[in-house]
């Protein structure tokens, strides 16, 4: 069975900081994904990264993908209120369709 | 980009009874996947449905607990059959190889 584990589970922290979120694994995976979901809602896809390496930035947002395509990160630059949500990283592996969800890392800014 | 609306958005429900969940896309697409997000926790594939054929559901689930019905290529219900408590949760339809998700339907058995 293949897994996501992600870290931290959950994270509270004040406006203006910075955080590093992971999502990592035993499988190579061809594609990963990172979704923001706010309560009420169903997930909103973020980024997809499909080269070993890749690094894309999304405003404040910088996600990238391992060299070995197992493992990711999402990094958030200046922390602010409205990014407060539950992130997840989300994998399909090589030649599949189904895709496969991390158990998420809740995240909490405090103005 | 594709737009899922989810009927109905909430409900409470008392066990042994049924409850069919509808999916809507504003498009055409082959696959539709539904998934669950019980409280606290990610979401796990229920089953994939294809217009014109049967569903392909995932370690864990059944069609007699969950039937799906596929009509057409921009619709989809799931039903969740004798319901317990435990089957409270969110249920999601998904498109697009996951792209897109629609806004869920969240259901409490009593």
């Amino acid at each position: 069975t293949q897994l996501l584990e992600q870290s931290p589970q959950f994270l509270s922290i004040q406006e203006g900081e910075n955080l590093t979120v992971y999502c990592n694994s035993s499988s190579v995976f061809s594609s990963l994904q990172w979704y923001r979901q706010e309560p009420g809602e169903g997930p909103v896809l973020l980024v997809t990264v499909v080269t070993g390496g890749e690094v894309k930035k999304l405003k404040r947002l910088t996600f990238q993908f391992g060299d070995a395509r197992k493992d990711s990160s999402l990094h958030i630059t200046a922390a602010q209120p409205g990014d407060t949500g539950l992130y997840l990283c989300a994998a399909r592996n090589t030649g599949g369709f189904k895709t496969i969800f991390g158990a998420g890392t809740r995240l909490f800014v405090k103005a | 980009s594709a737009v899922i609306s989810q009927k109905p958005s909430r409900d409470i429900c008392q066990r042994g009874t049924s409850l069919t969940i509808q999916c809507q896309v504003d498009s055409q697409v082959t696959m539709m996947f539904w998934y669950r997000q019980q409280p606290g926790q990610s979401l796990t594939l229920i089953a994939t449905a294809n217009q014109g054929s049967e569903a392909t559901y995932e370690s864990g689930f059944v069609i007699d607990k969950f039937p799906i019905s596929r009509p057409n290529l921009t619709f989809s219900t799931l039903t969740v059959s004798n319901m317990s408590p435990e089957d409270s949760s969110i249920y999601l339809c998904s498109v697009a190889e996951t792209q897109y998700f629609g806004p869920g339907t969240r259901l409490l058995v009593l």
